[in-house]
């Protein structure tokens, strides 16, 4: 079955750190670019950034470059995305997707997401 | 790089037409014709509607077509119902380092 499986809820306080997990099943996982995007309450969607197995390449938004990082572990199918420094502002569902294919510029396939809750 | 502005809210009647807007920049809605459409049903994941401004994938139905003029992509849905009641988002690419920007999300209520 093609999905990507996220991992679960996550509740962190101020200043720590999380690290989220996305693992891709049912097709060749470096084809594919994996991307990030998150969802904060009363907010839009927010691109975070990608990984490009294949390629070895990855590359995040401006708003996160000093805090998020991004890896993947090609024989589990695992792209995971570290954030740092969290405050409540991060308080949202943290979604990974799949490119359609390079270059495409659109995401055909969706993780359910996880919910990340910063509170002191 | 600014969200790209959607109508909060948009309603109809079973079988009528209505139509989501997306404005942005030159910047990015634009730019060029990278423009997607994603749907959210409650607690389920998105999904891919409309691809390239206005391209379907394959199973979407054809009462969702896309377009665009300018600044401004827009979502026609047709023939309205009950299960396109949902929330909408587009995206465009930017081609920086920002690479990608949302809409502000529109729902979308069945009368």
């Amino acid at each position: 079955q093609v999905q990507l499986v996220q991992s679960g809820p996550e509740v962190k306080k101020p200043g720590a750190s999380v690290k989220f997990s996305c693992k891709a099943s049912g097709y060749t996982f470096t084809t594919y670019y994996t991307h990030w995007v998150r969802h904060a309450p009363g907010q839009g969607l927010e691109w975070m950034g990608f990984v490009n197995p294949r390629g070895g390449t990855k590359g995040s938004a401006d708003d996160f470059q000093d805090r998020v990082t991004l890896t993947w572990d090609t024989p589990t199918r695992t792209v995971y995305m570290q954030v740092t420094s969290l405050t409540p502002e991060d308080t949202a569902v943290y979604y990974c997707a799949r490119e359609g294919m390079p270059g495409d510029k659109y995401f055909d396939l969706w993780g359910r997401g996880t919910l990340l809750t910063v509170s002191s | 790089q600014s969200a790209l502005t959607q109508p909060a809210s948009v309603s109809g009647s079973p079988g009528q037409s209505i139509t989501i807007s997306c404005t942005g920049s030159s910047s990015d809605v634009g730019a060029n014709y990278h423009v997607s459409w994603y749907q959210q049903h409650p607690g389920e994941a998105l999904k891919l509607i409309v691809f390239d401004v206005n391209s379907r994938p394959s199973g979407v139905s054809n009462r969702f077509s896309g377009s665009k003029s300018g600044n401004t992509a827009s979502l026609t849905i047709s023939g309205l119902q009950a299960e396109d009641e949902a929330d909408y988002y587009c995206k465009a690419f930017t081609g920086i380092t920002t690479a990608y920007v949302f809409g502000t999300g529109t729902r979308v209520s069945v009368l």
